[in-house]
This record gives C-alpha cells, structure tokens and sequence, in this order.
C-alpha cells in the first residue's frame, strides 16, 4: 500500500518550457488535490477534484492545469512555466465520506524554473 | 483575512517536556473540521491529529493532544514528553463542510526540541 506516489521527486525547467506532474493514490479515495508550498506561506490549494470527472479552482491556479485521468490518477501541467512556480508541489487525497475526511500527501516535488 | 493563523514562527522546546503550539481559526461556519500536521526535514506532510467542531472530548493521539476551545476559536496542538525527532515544521489546517473539501492551511510552526 504506497498510498499517494509523485513524480518526478525533482525537477528543473527553463522559463516557458512545459511540464506535466503526475500523481497517483491506492486509497480509493475520491477526492484528490494539488497544493504548492513556499517558504513562509504555508500550503496553497491549486486545484482540487471531487471526484473522478470533477476538477475546481483554488486559491492559486492561474498558470496550471489539471487532469482527473480516472480515481486513481491527478496530473497537474504547467503550459509555459515561470520563475514565480519554483515552488514544493504536493499532491493528496481524501475520502469525503469519512467523518474526518484527512487529506494524505505524497512526498511532494521540488520544482526550480530558471 | 486568514482562515488559519498560527503566531509563532520558532519553537523551542527541552527534551522530554511539553510544548503548545498555537493555532487560530476564523470561521462562521458551524460544521468544520481542524487538523495538525508534522513536516520534517525529509519533506513529507505526516497527518498527526483531528477535531471535528462537533466534537465534545479534546482530541487525543498518543503524545499529541489539541487543546480546543471552541469560543475562543483556538486549536493549540500539545505535546508532551518531547522527543528528538519532534524537531520539525508543524501546520495547522481546517476544512469547512460549506466549502466542501477545500483545506486552510497556516504558515508553519518550526519546533527544536533540544537535549
């Protein structure tokens, strides 16, 4: 049981080059999401997906993509990517019909945009 | 204004004694849900503790215990006997049932639990 796996663990681009992250979980969760983490801000939701089929904005998604492949699989694309996406990438899941409806986080993926 | 505020940037903490970290939410919802979580330096987010508004007992797990105090709108994580590996980042978040499953994270709490 992984739980939830991200690739690639690390990660450099040049400005305006394209990338896609990948994330998968083995839970059988149906909600699946994407945050980035920078220094002093804590985690930001970039987008989230309900369930398979569902995709919605958070609080940062100008720049980003995502794709809800099946239940299992959440891919997060940057089209042309900036020096302001360097930032930690992480990719979790949730069972909403859990009364506590934990998120688990992948180990994340260190993005540099030079 | 912030969902998720937590005060203090740097903790710490002897060995083996207990430490508070605070953490303060804002909302008019009446269904949430409040969550801790432990970064170490390896990365990864580990899910730690939870409470649900509802909920009467102060949540308990192991070493880790929130102290709740629902009118004062505070969720202050506690650890008791501190230990080594404890040292690390520790993130209070929140979820809204009206807002379906969007998560509010704070900025971080860096503990050093010295020897």
């Amino acid at each position: 049981n992984a739980g939830v796996t991200q690739t690639p663990k690390f990660q450099v681009l040049k400005t305006g080059q394209s990338m896609t992250l990948q994330c998968a979980q083995d839970m059988n969760h149906n909600s699946m999401y994407w945050y980035r983490q920078d220094p002093g801000m804590g985690l930001r939701l970039i987008y989230y997906s309900a369930s398979e089929g569902t995709t919605d904005k958070g609080e940062v998604p100008n720049g980003y993509n995502v794709s809800r492949l099946n239940k299992r699989e959440f891919s997060l694309r940057l089209e042309s990517a900036a020096p302001s996406q360097t930032s930690v990438y992480f990719c979790a899941s949730s069972d909403p019909t859990t009364n506590t409806d934990t998120q688990y986080f992948g180990p994340g993926t260190r993005l540099t945009v030079l | 204004a912030q969902k998720i505020t937590q005060t203090q940037p740097g903790m710490f903490v002897q060995e083996k004694e207990a430490v508070t970290l605070d953490c303060t939410y804002d909302t008019s919802d009446p269904s949430y849900g409040l969550f801790w979580y432990k970064q170490p330096s390896s990365g990864e987010m580990i899910f730690l503790i939870y409470q649900g508004s509802y909920d009467q007992q102060n949540a308990t797990e192991g070493r880790y215990s929130l102290n709740f105090q629902k009118a004062r709108k505070s969720a202050n994580l506690v650890i008791s006997a501190s230990q080594l590996g404890d040292s690390a980042m520790y993130f209070c978040a929140m979820r809204e049932r009206s807002r379906g499953n969007q998560f509010y994270f704070g900025t971080g709490t860096s503990l050093t639990v010295i020897p």
